[in-house]
């Protein structure tokens, strides 16, 4: 996804429902993606990662869904915590480029008690 | 606290002036990155090390700004003369050699503020 100025897309859910957050990204010779977690003064926190032969990976409470057709990312996150409020970050390399990635425009989650 | 490091977190300064931030990465980590951060926006990469050698450089790191890994340890980023667009947060991240790793977890510091007046 490329940055689009300072406004950030805003995802307002209640606890304990489901959160989706959408990524598009550049570049279609991408091969690895990663999502970050940002919270408030602290730097990007590493959440889950997919590689580009897959469509979708679980983690913990986290699924990652990769659709590689039009260059499309999200990231469920399942019964959403007030603890969960943060900016989340998708962004995509070449595997072998080691960590150079390629961050997409946030999305601010936002989660009412 | 075994995580990664930087100092100082936060520094103003006059235009013009010089400003160096200091990286400390977690200590088996032979790969240190630095990513710049404005504000509403995802990081950018700028370079990288491995070990002591700087394998990468991006376009956005311009003839004013220097970074070193002098041991293959710490890590210094320096900018010359600086501009008022250089006021962003300089995030630093270390990790283990890419390939040997199943997982491309960067672990990333919570950063150097640089406000340029």
């Amino acid at each position: 996804g490329e940055s689009v100025g300072l406004h950030l897309p805003t995802l307002s859910v209640q606890e304990g429902d489901n959160s989706i957050i959408n990524c598009a990204y550049s570049n279609s010779a991408s091969d690895y993606f990663i999502w970050y977690k940002q919270e408030s003064g602290k730097g990007p926190q590493f959440i889950i990662d997919i590689r580009s032969n897959m469509d979708k990976r679980q983690g913990q409470r986290v699924t990652v869904l990769l659709n590689k057709t039009v260059k499309h990312l999200s990231l469920q996150i399942a019964a959403t915590q007030p603890g969960d409020s943060a900016v989340y970050f998708c962004a995509e390399t070449l595997y072998n480029q080691g960590g150079k990635l390629i961050f997409g425009q946030g999305t601010e989650l936002s989660v009412k008690p | 606290d075994t995580g990664v490091s930087q100092n100082p977190r936060h520094k103003i300064t006059k235009r013009g002036q010089n400003v160096t931030f200091r990286c400390d990465p977690i200590s088996e980590h032979n790969r240190l990155y630095w990513y710049r951060q404005t504000l509403g926006q995802g990081p950018e990469f700028l370079t990288y090390f491995q070990n002591e050698a700087q394998l990468e450089k991006s376009r956005l790191l311009s003839d004013r700004f220097s970074a070193e890994r002098p041991k293959g340890s710490f890590s210094t980023l320096e900018i010359q003369r600086t501009e008022q667009g250089d006021s962003a947060m300089y995030l630093c991240a270390s990790s283990l050699v890419w390939a040997a790793r199943r997982t491309g977890e960067l672990f990333f510091g919570e950063g150097s503020r640089l406000t340029v007046l």
